[in-house]
């Protein structure tokens, strides 16, 4: 019954490597995100889906591309893996995203080591 | 632009004794303001929020917060900490014409028994 689903858990890969994280979440909700937790802690929005619309697009890497195949589903894929990409990535859903809808619930993460 | 800041890195406090974790803000429009908590190895999860209404909120596992426009300051606080309450917590905002959350550095709090 979990809500909000990552896999893997745990992902160490080689340098230049591609890979892909997966996230579901089984509440309904209509909006998806990513984030990146680094070693201190902080803590980033990548991207964002509403109803399989991208809606929010930090400046990140294009080598870091999210796919929606529905509103359940928000996957992020990573091409040409560098040392920097070593973080704790998390997945979240909220209702929506404006209001009383946005409150996010957090997915329980994928830790990236890139060697 | 948005931003907040959390000035403590670290709190600490005695079981029984109060808590306040502190935040701050700064927005262009209307804020809406979260905070989260992060136990070691896992997800963040929601713990209260403010929207609009009243300036004091009520969330989960005892705590509370109080919006305050004029200081632009969200803290959060407990009357009266367990050593379960020891994690990281994350002070959050967004901006009323923004669709991104700002998240704050966090603090780590440690209640000793």
């Amino acid at each position: 019954d979990t809500a909000v689903s990552q896999t893997p858990k745990y992902l160490v890969t080689q340098m230049g490597n591609d890979k892909s994280i997966k996230c579901e979440q089984n509440l309904g909700h209509d909006t998806m995100y990513w984030y990146k937790q680094d070693s201190k802690k902080f803590l980033k929005i990548m991207f964002s889906y509403n109803n399989k619309e991208l809606i929010i697009n930090e400046t990140v890497p294009n080598r870091f591309s999210p796919k929606s195949p529905d509103k359940a589903h928000l996957n992020l894929h990573i091409n040409s893996l560098e040392l920097g990409d070593s973080a704790v990535y998390f997945c979240a859903s909220s209702q929506g995203f404006r209001g009383e809808q946005e409150t996010q619930y957090f997915g329980p993460g994928t830790r990236l080591l890139v060697l | 632009a948005q931003s907040v800041a959390q000035p403590e890195d670290q709190v600490n406090v005695a079981e029984g004794n109060p808590l306040t974790v502190k935040c701050t803000y700064s927005v262009s429009g209307n804020p809406y303001l979260f905070w989260y908590v992060q136990y070691p190895n896992r997800g963040l999860q929601f713990l209260l929020k403010y929207i609009t209404g009243d300036n004091l909120v009520k969330g989960s596992y005892g705590f509370e917060a109080e919006f305050n426009k004029s200081q632009t300051s969200f803290h959060l606080k407990k009357p009266s900490a367990l050593v379960s309450d020891s994690a990281l917590y994350f002070c959050a905002v967004r901006d009323f014409n923004d669709y991104k959350l700002s998240f704050g550095a966090g603090t780590t709090v440690t209640v000793r028994a």
